[in-house]
């Protein structure tokens, strides 16, 4: 398929425990957005990245998220020290640059923390 | 105050029928971007449509059109002859400004489509 990977689909961590959620953004996307969704809520942006740097991280809730792009390519989002609060669907896009910049999604990583 | 609202939790509309799903803003940045996206219970969010803040006519795409009332900032989402694959949550989202990239969601409505 052509379209936004997300792996895991789903992550049981226990509370306190470190994690990694992969995206995988369409191939020639330069743009790549992380976006947090609760229960019965929009999802909230988290991070935007274009090409390797982080482009605007204003959403990132503390200094236990942290994600990276090496590459300009795939990103992870890093977790530290996780909270029960932090059980949500955390979910990726990618889009072009210029015209629209229609942001694309993948199908979410459902992180549970217990 | 909200920067997208969506007000209808849930609709059930009846097979073949059209629905119009609300949405309102607030900004007040003359450059924005609204966008609908349909989730299904798979969780992926699929982009449906876009209306720039100077496109001069409403946008279409198939069955689905947007009626853009830019005075009174209400961006509906209009889905014509409804189908029961159209059953899923539906979210408005706003881009605001040059440069920004950031999309604000609304709650999200969720449709059911009655056979």
């Amino acid at each position: 398929g052509a379209g936004v990977s997300q792996t895991p689909s789903n992550k049981v961590t226990e509370k306190g425990k470190y994690v990694e959620l992969r995206c995988d953004p369409i191939s020639g996307h330069t743009a790549l957005y992380w976006y947090r969704q609760s229960l019965g809520q929009g999802p909230e942006f988290l991070i935007y990245f274009q090409g390797t740097g982080a482009a605007d991280d204003s959403g990132l809730p503390n200094d236990r998220f942290f994600a990276v792009r090496p590459e300009g390519s795939v990103s992870t989002l890093k977790i530290q020290r996780t909270e029960r609060g932090d059980s949500a669907v955390y979910l990726c896009a990618s889009s072009p640059t210029g015209g629209k910049n229609i942001q694309y999604f993948g199908a979410g990583t459902r992180l549970s923390v217990l | 105050a909200q920067k997208i609202t969506q007000t209808q939790p849930g609709m059930f509309v009846q097979e073949k029928e059209a629905v119009t799903l609300d949405c309102t803003y607030d900004t007040s940045d003359p450059s924005y971007g609204l966008f609908w996206y349909k989730q299904p219970s798979s969780g992926e969010m699929i982009f449906l449509i876009y209306q720039g803040s100077y496109d001069q006519q409403n946008a279409t795409e198939g069955r689905y059109s947007l009626n853009f009332q830019k005075a009174r900032k209400s961006a509906n989402l209009v889905i014509s002859a409804s189908q029961l694959g159209d059953s899923a949550m539906y979210f408005c989202a706003m881009r605001e400004g040059p440069g920004n990239e950031k999309l604000t969601f609304g709650t999200g409505t969720r449709l059911t489509i009655i056979p």
